[in-house]
């Protein structure tokens, strides 16, 4: 069965260290997203791929970074890892084009920065 | 700015009543998503309503699209402790791939 997986499903690192998340779909989908979600704030866009070399900032890009290179992968790096970058992230992808397609999200990972 | 706004955020109920969650804004979305989220997983799916005034029905959940494309209500009827979650509504506009999503509803149905 097709799949989204993301690793690891926790992670503790400390401020100001590189920090590089996973993220691996089995759909065949031109679309990958990154998301985090904090308490009082729902899920925000961090990132998002319309296809390999297409990589596009969403609201809260500062201090993340993404590269596609191949259909299936979408990593999410943290360039120098921040305390307000503490949250559960997921990554999530969809298929074709018009608004209208289930994402299908991973389980995501819980980072924490001390 | 928070482009959909849910409500309310909590919701606590007893097993058997009916509830209703809100999802509104002042901007047009060519489709409205909800995806319910349990602790510890993503978000998954349950329904995409595109036209305005769409009324779906998924079981004992009722989903509607308002008039102007501008709103959206969820309506459980007879809540069953299986229904516990976080409800989100989320918006495409522009038949864009992105989405935005509302902050939630918590819901817990209790016993």
């Amino acid at each position: 069965d097709a799949e989204i997986t993301q690793s690891p499903r926790h992670k503790i690192t400390e401020t100001g260290r590189q920090v590089t998340l996973a993220c691996h779909q089995t759909w065949n989908h031109n679309n990958m997203f990154w998301y985090r979600q904090d308490l009082g704030h729902g899920l925000r866009l961090i990132h998002y791929s319309y296809g390999v070399q297409d990589t596009n900032k969403g609201e809260v890009s500062d201090g993340y970074s993404v590269s596609r290179s191949n259909t299936e992968d979408l990593p999410l790096t943290l360039e120098s890892a921040a305390s307000s970058q503490t949250s559960v992230y997921f990554c999530a992808s969809s298929e074709g084009q018009g608004g209208r397609y289930e994402q299908y999200f991973g389980p995501g990972t819980r980072l924490t920065v001390t | 700015t928070q482009l959909l706004e849910q409500s309310p955020q909590f919701l606590s109920i007893q097993e058997g009543e009916n509830l209703t969650v809100y999802c509104n804004s002042s901007s047009v979305f060519s489709s409205l998503q909800w995806y319910r989220q349990e602790p510890g997983e993503g978000p998954v799916l349950l329904v995409t309503v595109v036209t305005g005034g769409e009324v779906k029905k998924l079981k004992r959940l009722t989903f509607q699209f308002g008039d102007a494309r501008k709103d959206s209500s969820l309506h459980i009827t007879a809540a069953q402790p299986g229904d516990t979650g976080l409800y989100l509504c989320a918006g495409s506009q522009g038949g864009s791939e992105k989405l935005v999503f509302g902050k939630g509803t918590k819901l817990t149905v209790n016993p």
